[in-house]
């Protein structure tokens, strides 16, 4: 059971836009600690994908875009793609148990 | 170019000791904290360990305290994670990870901004 909930799966038509949750508790995301979140092609290592909430580093399509609230946080991928096909995963700081917890991972399926 | 090459793993049995590598290359390894993040077969992703820029600090997941040590060598531009009493819930790809500190500050900004390919390690008798 992962720290971080996200929903096991989600999926989208080409074009349309989709969001992935990510709740945590007072102690990770409640607590006011930074969500980065990060993609995960198949079968390649993860890439960081949005840092600090709702940046995107240099390179990533301005079609992803991250919001934080409370102790939840959301990715949103707009006008999918088909390359957009992946597992995303959420991520924090947690203070109960002094290390960088991640979510469960979510995969993105273009239908 | 930025580039993390991890090498070292492989099939142990439980128990047993292996250790684990990281080659970094294309930005300035010695000001970087370094992490180690791994990934069971078909499951999401687990920290595991850091190492500060100058080795001076070093945390750990629980689930491997005690038994992994990471360590670095920036004369090497290498991060290693030394893995002892290897049990088969060890059996993951494992990652080495440039940690990079952002605007919020440490450790809530930090995220892990370049990856390695990652190296398979398998405990099984």
């Amino acid at each position: 059971q992962s720290v971080l909930t996200q929903p096991p799966s989600v999926s989208g038509a080409p074009g349309q836009r989709v969001t992935i949750s990510c709740t945590g508790s007072s102690s990770n995301i409640g607590a006011g600690y930074d969500i980065h979140w990060y993609q995960q092609l198949p079968g390649t290592a993860p890439k960081l994908l949005i840092y600090g909430n709702n940046n995107r580093p240099s390179g990533v399509p301005d079609r992803f875009s991250g919001s934080k609230s409370g102790t939840s946080a959301s990715l949103a991928i707009s006008g999918l793609q088909a390359e957009d096909e992946a597992d995303y995963y959420c991520q924090a700081y947690d203070s109960s148990l002094s290390a960088w917890v991640f979510g469960g991972g979510t995969k993105l399926t273009v239908l | 170019q930025v580039q993390l090459v991890e090498s070292g793993g492989g099939v142990v049995q439980p128990g047993r000791s292996l250790r684990l590598s990281c080659a970094a290359s294309g930005f300035t390894f010695r000001s970087s904290g370094m992490h180690w993040v791994r990934q069971a077969p078909g499951k999401g992703l687990e920290w595991v360990a850091v190492i500060w820029y100058d080795g001076s600090n070093k945390d750990y997941a629980d689930s491997v305290k005690g038994r992994f040590t990471i360590s670095r060598d920036n004369s090497k531009n290498t991060v290693y994670l030394q893995m002892n009493s290897l049990r088969a819930e060890d059996t993951a790809v494992y990652y080495c990870a440039r940690g990079r500190t952002y605007s919020s500050g440490w450790p809530g900004g930090h995220a892990f901004d370049i990856w390695g390919l990652g190296t398979m390690v398998t405990v099984s008798s």
